[in-house]
């Protein structure tokens, strides 16, 4: 069974940094690309970043070029977004997921983390 | 970047109905359009990908079409479990963009 579990998710204030991490298992993670997604309070869902399977690229949309970087471990199955110079605007649940075959669907989500930027 | 519109934004059906929500693309995607379901304070879940695949697990009153900027979710026979967010989602080129959300009401 294909498991997707974040961690890290916190309050933070503005300007802070945070560190979300999500361990998969029952699939072999060094083979597909993931991706994390986030969902602000009672809004839609926006794609944050995405990482091809061996890290050689990353991608990510204009609201966190700069500030925040994804990457991945493959030893250890994981997944990380660190994300600097947060804004109240960030505040979301993000979830990490497994990328379908190539530039595929996200077949598998996780259940989230919360980040709330507040002072 | 592509938009997609969804339509409606909202809409109350009885069970037993039969609903259909749609995905309007700015530009042509093919067919790398998929749907998801997010029911409340879950994560969301995979329902068809591109455009008309369906997906293991997933109820057959489920299905897609479409193709090019005009894309269709079809739910047959509606049950009290399809209660939920349904998005649409596209991987034609980045970034990837979802739709605005249709929310499902079951009356």
């Amino acid at each position: 069974e294909v498991q997707l579990v974040e961690s890290g998710g916190a309050s933070v204030q503005p300007g802070g940094s945070l560190r979300l991490s999500c361990g998969g298992s029952g699939f072999p993670f060094n083979i597909y690309a993931m991706t994390w997604v986030r969902q602000a309070p009672g809004k839609g869902l926006e794609w944050v970043s995405s990482i091809t399977a061996a890290a050689t690229h990353t991608f990510y949309a204009d609201s966190v070029r700069g500030r925040f970087t994804i990457s991945r471990d493959n030893s250890n199955n994981t997944l990380s977004l660190h994300m600097n110079g947060l804004r109240a605007e960030d505040t979301a649940i993000y979830y990490c997921a497994k990328l379908d075959y190539g530039e595929g669907p996200f077949d598998f989500w996780g259940q989230g983390a919360l980040v709330t930027v507040s002072s | 970047e592509i938009v997609l519109t969804q339509s409606p934004d909202f809409q109350s059906v009885a069970p037993k109905e039969k609903v259909t929500i749609t995905c309007r693309a700015s530009q042509s995607i093919g067919g790398r359009l998929h749907w998801y379901q997010q029911k409340p304070d879950q994560s969301p879940k995979l329902l068809i990908k591109y455009a008309s695949q369906s997906i293991s697990g997933v109820p057959s009153r489920f299905s897609g079409s479409g193709s090019g900027t005009d894309f269709t979710l079809t739910i047959n026979s509606l049950e009290a479990e399809d209660a939920a967010a349904y998005y649409c989602h596209q991987t034609s080129s980045l970034p990837h963009t979802f739709g605005q959300g249709t929310k499902l009401e079951i009356k």
